[in-house]
């Protein structure tokens, strides 16, 4: 079957470093690919992996694990402009599979 | 380049009635989809399309019909509008290629039926 799991909140503080996990199950699974999306706005392509490992790409880092079913969104330095729902989402065959997402507070 | 556009922006309607919401890609893209979004409930793919002429069935299909008669082109349609069909729905693109998952989303339409 099919299931994604990710966090539904997560609270840190501004200039911090926070970690999202997500863990998926997902048949036919090509890799994961991971979301931001603003109040009010659209989703917004953030990162993609294929293969396991890091991908980095400016503050945001992204894991992959594909024996363990596994992987993370990574942003450091935290700005109050990261405040936003992430999305891990697995793809599979023509399309991809967004999880509920994970609500970021950001403190001052 | 516009990218991805979404029109209308936003409708009421009332139960029964249809409508048909357009999303116009102008990046050649192959792959397009319609998606909703619930509060809580993430997004939900309801059909998407690899191509001109071709379409398919998503997660949560019913209650909408679709067609992609041009590449960049993808329409959704409500025959019967219901108050469960109240979301904010967004089209995307994407080039279809297996290295990337990149989808391009348009603005979204919001959507309420009373």
């Amino acid at each position: 079957g099919q299931s994604l799991e990710q966090p539904s909140e997560v609270t840190a503080v501004e200039g911090a470093i926070v970690q999202i996990n997500c863990t998926y199950q997902t048949s036919g699974f090509y890799g994961l690919s991971w979301y931001q999306q603003h109040d009010g706005g659209a989703p917004t392509f953030l990162s993609y992996n294929a293969l396991d490992g890091l991908e980095e790409t400016g503050r945001f880092s992204s894991f992959l694990s594909r024996s363990d079913s596994y992987g993370y969104l990574l942003l450091q330095e935290l700005q109050m402009k990261d405040s936003a729902s992430y999305f891990c989402a697995p793809g599979r065959d023509d399309k991809i599979i967004f999880g509920k997402g994970t609500r970021l507070h950001i403190l001052p | 380049n516009a990218g991805v556009t979404q029109t209308p922006k936003f409708r009421v309607l009332k139960t029964g009635q249809s409508m048909t919401l357009l999303c116009a890609q102008d990046m050649n893209h192959e792959y397009m989809y319609w998606y909703r979004q619930d509060p809580g409930m993430g997004l939900r793919l309801i059909h998407y399309s690899v191509g001109e002429g071709t379409t398919a069935k998503g997660e949560v299909p019913d209650g909408y019909n679709v067609s992609r008669l041009k590449k960049q082109n993808f329409l959704l349609g409500l025959e019967s509008a219901a108050p469960s069909q109240t979301s904010v729905y967004f089209c995307a693109s994407s080039t279809g290629l297996a290295t990337t998952y990149e989808q391009y989303f348009g603005p979204g339409t919001r959507l309420t039926v009373t």
